[in-house]
């Protein structure tokens, strides 16, 4: 079984400052890792993934993240937030053991505040 | 540019219709899934198939939805009767796994309500 918790539904930050959106996961096995991005009335992009290589990942826009197995944790951050990335941020788990399907989280709501 | 194409991108019909949502998966890839969309649910799973074979379809109400792929280019979603609650976006997506695991590709998803 495979789950994943987004720890944040809503996170508001000033343009230019930090962003971090939190995520913890669940696998019975060694899992793949996913963060996807959704913009209002759009589909589902890829911002990076884990897939049991380096730790710590970078994606698109300057996005990264970080994968801690002893925390069973797979966050995801940016130094400096732009108006842009105001959107709805996916954590998602595909385990491995021959199940496939995606396991989203409930997504985290992130607002830019000018 | 190679992308999962869904048609229609919007569907209003009245409930107890049929409704078929259709899919393009990216040429190549052996495993396509179908979603649904709801502010109360979240993305659920509802099906996918890994060459064409249904894989799980365990989250899929049996009575009235059913997926299938008649070939490697199209994938099918159906809902017969259609309901008020089934008004939700369906989105497909397609990824190579298995020897190669990739991420899945999304498409735009269609938006159905059912009035």
């Amino acid at each position: 079984a495979q789950s994943v918790t987004q720890l944040d539904s809503h996170v508001s930050v000033s343009e230019g400052t930090p962003v971090l959106l939190r995520c913890n996961y669940s696998s019975s096995y060694s899992p793949s890792l996913f963060w996807y991005v959704q913009h209002p009335n759009k589909g589902l992009q890829l911002l990076l993934k884990y897939t049991s290589a380096a730790t710590l990942v970078k994606g698109i826009n300057g996005f990264e993240a970080e994968f801690k197995k002893s925390e069973t944790s797979f966050h995801l951050t940016k130094p400096s937030a732009h108006m842009s990335d105001a959107a709805e941020y996916f954590c998602v788990v595909r385990s491995g053991g021959g199940a496939d399907g995606l396991t989203f989280g409930k997504g985290t709501h992130l607002i830019i505040q000018p | 540019d190679a992308r999962v194409t869904q048609t229609p991108r919007h569907k209003v019909t009245e409930m107890g219709q049929e409704v078929t949502m259709r899919c393009q998966p990216i040429l190549g890839h052996n495993t396509v899934f179908w979603y649904r969309q709801t502010m109360m649910q979240g993305l659920e799973l509802l099906a996918y198939f890994r060459n064409r074979a249904p894989l799980d379809d365990s989250g899929m109400p049996k009575d009235r939805f059913s997926a299938e792929m008649p070939d490697a280019t199209l994938a099918t979603l159906k809902i017969q009767p259609s309901e008020p609650r089934d008004s939700a976006v369906y989105f497909c997506a397609s990824g190579l796994l298995g020897i190669l695991n990739t991420e899945a590709f999304f498409g735009q998803g269609t938006r159905l309500t059912v009035v």
